[in-house]
């Protein structure tokens, strides 16, 4: 089956505590992202990949980290979490072809709450 | 800089009436659109996408949804409402095609009275 799985799905933490949230795709996507919800603001992407090796800058990318060392995954590293980082991640992928309209594939999301 | 409006973070129908949720855009190039629908404790599903081909989309679930460019609108409808459709619905656009980032609404959680 065709996903996008994430781990964890909930995760309660303190100040501080170094912590990662996997993202794994299984449809050979280039493409992969990293967004956060929250209450009122919908989703904002924080990073965003087009390719192994190739990572960059969303819209909220400030307290976070990715890296792309493989295809499939795409983690998302929090080195020193806040609390105002405590929310709803979703970690998304899509193909890379010709057209710009492609689908993007969203995983199950991993709320985080950090103390 | 695109942006996307919906009008109506709540919004309640009876079961088999009318859904309407709206959405409005903000954008200075042809946009792509699309609606999401988030249910409970999952991952945001893809409803429908307009991509330029037709004004009127069809998506899954019996939803559709009008491109109006001269309003910058594309609301979501669907004629009779059912209890399974109640969820969070999120209209998104994209025309950053390098960064393929949607800009999402605020969404519109649906409910459905029986």
């Amino acid at each position: 089956e065709a996903q996008v799985t994430q781990n964890p799905r909930y995760l309660i933490t303190v100040t501080g505590k170094k912590l990662t949230v996997t993202c794994s795709q299984n449809m050979n996507h280039e493409y992969m992202s990293w967004y956060r919800q929250d209450p009122g603001l919908g989703l904002r992407q924080i990073y965003y990949s087009m390719n192994v090796e190739v990572t960059d800058k969303g819209d909220v990318p400030e307290g976070y980290k990715v890296s792309r060392k493989e295809k499939r995954n795409f983690p998302l590293i929090l080195e020193s979490p806040s609390p105002n980082q405590t929310s709803l991640y979703f970690c998304a992928s899509s193909n890379t072809g010709i057209t710009s309209t492609d689908t993007q594939y969203f995983g199950p999301g991993t709320r985080l709450t950090v103390l | 800089a695109q942006s996307v409006t919906q009008l109506g973070s709540h919004v309640s129908v009876s079961e088999g009436a009318l859904v309407l949720l709206r959405c409005n855009y903000s954008s200075s190039v042809p946009p792509y659109l699309f609606w999401y629908v988030q249910y409970p404790n999952q991952g945001l599903q893809l409803l429908l996408k307009y991509t330029s081909a037709a004004t009127l989309v069809k998506g899954i679930n019996g939803f559709e949804a009008e491109f109006k460019k001269s309003e910058t609108s594309f609301h979501l409808t669907k004629p009779s409402a059912h209890m399974s459709d109640a969820a969070e619905y999120f209209c998104a656009v994209r025309v950053d095609t390098g960064r393929r980032a949607l800009t999402f609404g605020s969404g519109t959680r649906l409910q459905v009275q029986p």
